[in-house]
């Protein structure tokens, strides 16, 4: 077990939904950073809070938003889902800024149908 | 831009023999941060290790190894003796800073390693 909590493990929802995808840091760790994972794009980040503070945006679509709560708790959401987002999203956390790498969560495997 | 390439796409060995997992970076920065992660079957990200670019010495733990050689930019991973649970995806990555002087980082592509019994 990382100490990063991420819910649910899977999800199966239809095209044009839309989920929320929830993550809770390791004890002490300030910084929440998403990613997906794709079979064709790989690894990819999509946005990084650090106490509750959005510092740092990848590649996320504006169909989809993230928040960090005063608990540290981050969620995703992904709204008007389309086949394509169908991937692993992780959520990984750190104690600061992330130099010191992360701690990633087991992800979130969302099908989209 | 921070680029991460990991050419061989998917590698099979037999259990016992060696095996080294190649990565190359691209980065403008001075200070970065070098990363390898493993993706069992099971899909969670495993970290390996950390290499900061004022060390440059190898490091080995085990049956695993890492060749830092920031000359080629390389930061390759050997495994010594290789088992069948070695069998997963790793995954090499980049640190990039962001302008908020937090830290992201950038993945290859994953290396797929299939060792045989």
């Amino acid at each position: 077990d990382s100490g990063v909590t991420q819910t649910p493990k899977h999800l199966i929802t239809a095209t044009g939904q839309r989920v929320t995808l929830r993550c809770s840091p390791r004890s002490g760790d300030l910084s929440v950073y998403w990613y997906q994972q794709s079979l064709d794009q790989g690894l990819q980040f999509l946005i990084q809070y650090y106490n509750g503070e959005e510092r740092a945006k990848g590649n996320i679509l504006e169909r989809f938003s993230a928040q960090q709560f005063p608990d540290l708790h981050s969620e995703l959401n992904l709204s008007s889902l389309e086949l394509g987002d169908s991937a692993l999203y992780f959520c990984a956390s750190s104690p600061y800024g992330g130099e010191g790498g992360y701690t990633f969560g087991s992800g979130t495997r969302l099908t989209v149908v | 831009a921070q680029k991460v390439t990991q050419a061989q796409t998917e590698i099979s060995v037999v259990e016992k023999e060696d095996v080294t997992l190649d990565c190359v970076y691209e980065t403008r920065d001075t200070t970065y941060y070098l990363f390898w992660y493993k993706q069992p079957p099971s899909g969670e990200l495993v970290f390996l290790i950390r290499r900061n670019s004022f060390d440059e010495q190898n490091e080995i733990s085990g049956r695993y190894s890492w060749n830092f050689q920031k000359s080629t930019s390389s930061f390759n991973f050997t495994i010594t003796a290789s088992q069948v649970v070695d069998s997963a995806v790793y995954f090499c990555a980049l640190s990039e800073v962001s302008t908020s002087g937090t830290y992201k980082y950038i993945f290859g592509t994953g290396t797929r390693l299939k060792v045989l019994a």
